[in-house]
């Protein structure tokens, strides 16, 4: 029975280049949300989506975006990479939208170094 | 929008004695308190949550408590263990977002 699965495990990336991170929900989960962890605080929202729409999006710039598949899995992309990006970026696969109703479940991230 | 604050920033015990961790919130819409383990290098693990229906919830040696009148709530450990050692993080969500407090490095000493 498979978790979440976050594809890369680590990535290093230059100035002003683009990345694309991956994450596969629990099987039978329908959305997916994407936090930003930098190393010693707690992780930020990005966005959730949920039946491939956006649900929600958090105070993040342009340079961030995202998509969702029709099989639930879903990218985030960031473009213009700065250095302020390195980050452990995690994904959260849940049943719903809400976590009163169905609670999030992480995957192990996918740790990024932009040099 | 929400804000969490979450504190102390650091907490070593000793074996076997209780640790208590507490994070207040700022939207008193909120209504699911989820309580977060991460070791080093790893996921965060949820380890206990409680939604605002509820005061109190215990889980084995884990407890949190919540406050809504105050808007804070805490969690507690006790029979601390040298694997109870971590960081804890809290978080507090109305719909599809999750605040986090910045963390407690928990440090059980044996």
């Amino acid at each position: 029975d498979a978790g979440v699965t976050q594809s890369p495990t680590h990535l290093i990336k230059t100035r002003g280049q683009h990345v694309t991170l991956r994450c596969s929900p629990i099987s039978g989960h329908k959305s997916v949300s994407w936090y930003q962890q930098v190393l010693g605080q707690g992780p930020q929202f990005i966005f959730q989506y949920y039946e491939k729409e956006e649900r929600g999006r958090g105070n993040f710039p342009d340079r961030f975006s995202a998509r969702q598949f029709p099989n639930y899995s879903s990218e985030l992309n960031v473009n213009a990479l700065l250095l302020g990006d390195s980050a452990l970026y995690l994904c959260a696969s849940s049943l719903g939208t809400t976590g009163y109703s169905y609670g999030y479940t992480f995957g192990s991230g996918t740790r990024l170094t932009v040099v | 929008g929400e804000n969490v604050e979450q504190h102390p920033s650091t907490l070593s015990v000793q074996e076997g004695d209780s640790a208590v961790i507490k994070c207040t919130y700022s939207d008193s819409a909120s209504n699911y308190f989820p309580w977060y383990k991460q070791e080093l290098g790893k996921r965060p693990q949820l380890i206990i949550d409680i939604r605002s229906n509820v005061g109190e919830k215990k889980d084995q040696r884990i407890a949190v408590t919540l406050n809504k009148t105050a808007k804070h709530f805490s969690l507690h450990i006790t029979e601390t263990q040298p694997e109870d050692s971590a960081v804890y993080f809290c978080a507090a969500s109305l719909y599809n977002d999750m605040r986090f407090g910045a963390g407690t490095r928990l440090t059980v000493k044996p």
